[in-house]
């Protein structure tokens, strides 16, 4: 069965510190793996996309992710968290053989100055 | 600009009343999708469709219907035999699966509220 697992509920990081968002994967197929953020009441933006080739890929806002085929793995990172990334994130997997996509359960991300 | 959008952004309704909400996109997308939204428990999938006139259950259609007469429209109803409808809803489009790179374009969201 396909799943997407999101172990972190919730982080809280400080200013300038790194950040790093896990996301593992249960998918049958190639998996197309991706990240959106979500501000409070708000519809989900793409932060970025992986469909092939280069295994780490970069998003707007700063964020990378790192696909890792043997863990089952795409982490987000981000080398400095900015107060404005303060928001839900949410991981997904999709395949090129069908439509549906699977999120996972959303990490909410707390800034502290 | 090239979009989607969702009206209401809120909406309040009796219980018993159906109501349907509503989603455009501009983006010359061929799937829309309905997703619902609770705290702590992601985005559940309500239906999708790919083509005109079709679509598909997702996990959590029990209660709700859906039309898709237009390219560009994907209305979603929620009907009184939804037992617990207060949610976030969300709309999305893509491509289709093979076309590209088909990722998701979320609209802004109907917040629903039934009492």
């Amino acid at each position: 069965a396909q799943s997407v697992t999101q172990p972190d509920i919730h982080i809280t990081v400080s200013e300038g510190a790194s950040l790093e968002l896990r996301c593992n994967y249960s998918y049958g197929a190639t998996p197309y793996l991706f990240w959106y953020v979500q501000s409070p009441g708000q519809g989900l933006q793409l932060l970025l996309k992986y469909f092939s080739g280069d295994t780490l890929v970069q998003g707007i806002k700063g964020f990378e992710a790192e696909f890792k085929r043997s863990q089952s793995s795409f982490n987000l990172r981000k080398p400095s968290v900015h107060w404005s990334d303060a928001a839900e994130y949410f991981c997904a997997v999709g395949s090129n053989t069908g439509n549906q996509f699977y999120f996972g359960t959303g990490t909410s991300l707390t800034v502290i100055p | 600009d090239g979009g989607i959008t969702q009206s209401p952004k809120y909406l309040f309704r009796k219980e018993g009343q159906n109501v349907t909400l509503s989603c455009e996109q501009n983006l010359n997308h061929d799937a829309m999708y309905w997703y619902r939204q609770d705290p702590g428990q992601g985005l559940r999938l309500i239906y999708y469709s790919q083509i005109v006139n079709d679509f598909q259950k997702g996990d959590i259609a029990e209660g709700y219907s859906v039309s898709r007469e237009k390219k560009e429209s994907f209305p979603l109803t929620v009907t009184s035999a939804q037992k617990n409808p207060t949610a976030f809803y969300l709309c999305a489009s893509s491509m289709l699966a093979g076309h590209g790179t088909y990722e998701q374009y979320f609209g802004p969201g109907t917040r629903l509220t039934v009492t």
